[in-house]
C-alpha cells in the first residue's frame, strides 16, 4: 500500500541546535517533495520544494535532501529557534500542471529555549 | 505579498444543511484545490481545478460536494447535505509553476 510516513513523536531540541526531521515514502513515484510549516489553527505555508533529480536544496537555515533510491527526504533547520517551533509537513507531488499534494502527518518540532 | 484568503474563518451548520466556503485565490493563478484536515488528522486532497473544470477528485469528494468558480475570482466548495463527519478545517489553495502551492487560513467547519 501507499505510505508517506514522517517521524511519529514530537521532536523537543534546545535553541541553536540542528533539527532534522524525516519523510519516507513507500510504493510512490513523487516528481517532487515539497515540506510545509503548519501553526495550529492555520494553513501549512510552503518551505521549499525538490524535484526527483536533485539530491539537495538550500534556502537560508533550511536544507532537504531527496534520496528517490532510498525513498527518504531530510528536512534541517540550522541554528533552530522558538519561533521554529510548529507541525512540519512533507508533501509528495506528481508530474503534470496540475496535481495534488499527498501530505504526510507531519512531524511536531519543539525549540526550547 | 499576495495572499489566499478564504470566507467564513468558522461556520457551524446543523446536519443536513447546505454550506458554501469561499475562496479568493492568488489573482494569476491557475489552478486550485480544496483540502480538508480533520482535527489532529493528516491535511487531505479533495479535489482540484483548472481551466473551469474539476481536473482531478479524491474519493472524499462525492456526490454531495461541488466546486465552482463563479466569476472569475471567487472558488467555492459546496456541500449539499453536511453529515457530522464532514466537520473539518478546509483549505483552499492556488498554484502556479513551478509546484508550490499556497494556502488559505482555512475554514472551521463543525457540523452539528
Amino acid at each position: 500500500s501507499q505510505k508517506i510516513e514522517q517521524n511519529s513523536e514530537a521532536l523537543n531540541i534546545q535553541e541553536g541546535k540542528t533539527a532534522t526531521l524525516t519523510c519516507n515514502y513507500t510504493n510512490y513515484s513523487p516528481a517532487y517533495l515539497q515540506w510545509y510549516r503548519q501553526d495550529p489553527g492555520r494553513g501549512p505555508v510552503f518551505l521549499l520544494l525538490i524535484r526527483e533529480n536533485e539530491k539537495e536544496k538550500r534556502k537560508e537555515r533550511l536544507k532537504v535532501t531527496f534520496d528517490t533510491t532510498l525513498k527518504q527526504s531530510l528536512f534541517h533547520i540550522t541554528a533552530s529557534q522558538p519561533a521554529d517551533s510548529a507541525t512540519y509537513l512533507c508533501a509528495l507531488s506528481f508530474s503534470g500542471g496540475y496535481n495534488k499534494l499527498i501530505f504526510g502527518a507531519g512531524t511536531r518540532l519543539a525549540v526550547h529555549p | 505579498e499576495p495572499e489566499v484568503t478564504q470566507t467564513p474563518s468558522h461556520q457551524v451548520t446543523q446536519m443536513g444543511q447546505e454550506v458554501i466556503l469561499r475562496c479568493v485565490p492568488i489573482s494569476n493563478h491557475l489552478y486550485f484545490y480544496w483540502y480538508r484536515q480533520i482535527l489532529g488528522q493528516k491535511v487531505e486532497f479533495l479535489v482540484s481545478f483548472y481551466n473551469n473544470e474539476i481536473s482531478e477528485k479524491s474519493e472524499i469528494f462525492d456526490d454531495q460536494f461541488s466546486v465552482e468558480r463563479p466569476d472569475g475570482s471567487n472558488f467555492t466548495l459546496k456541500i449539499r447535505s453536511t453529515k457530522l463527519e464532514d466537520s473539518a478545517m478546509y483549505f483552499c489553495a492556488s498554484q502556479t509553476d513551478p509546484k508550490e502551492q499556497y494556502f488559505g487560513p482555512g475554514t472551521r467547519l463543525t457540523v452539528t
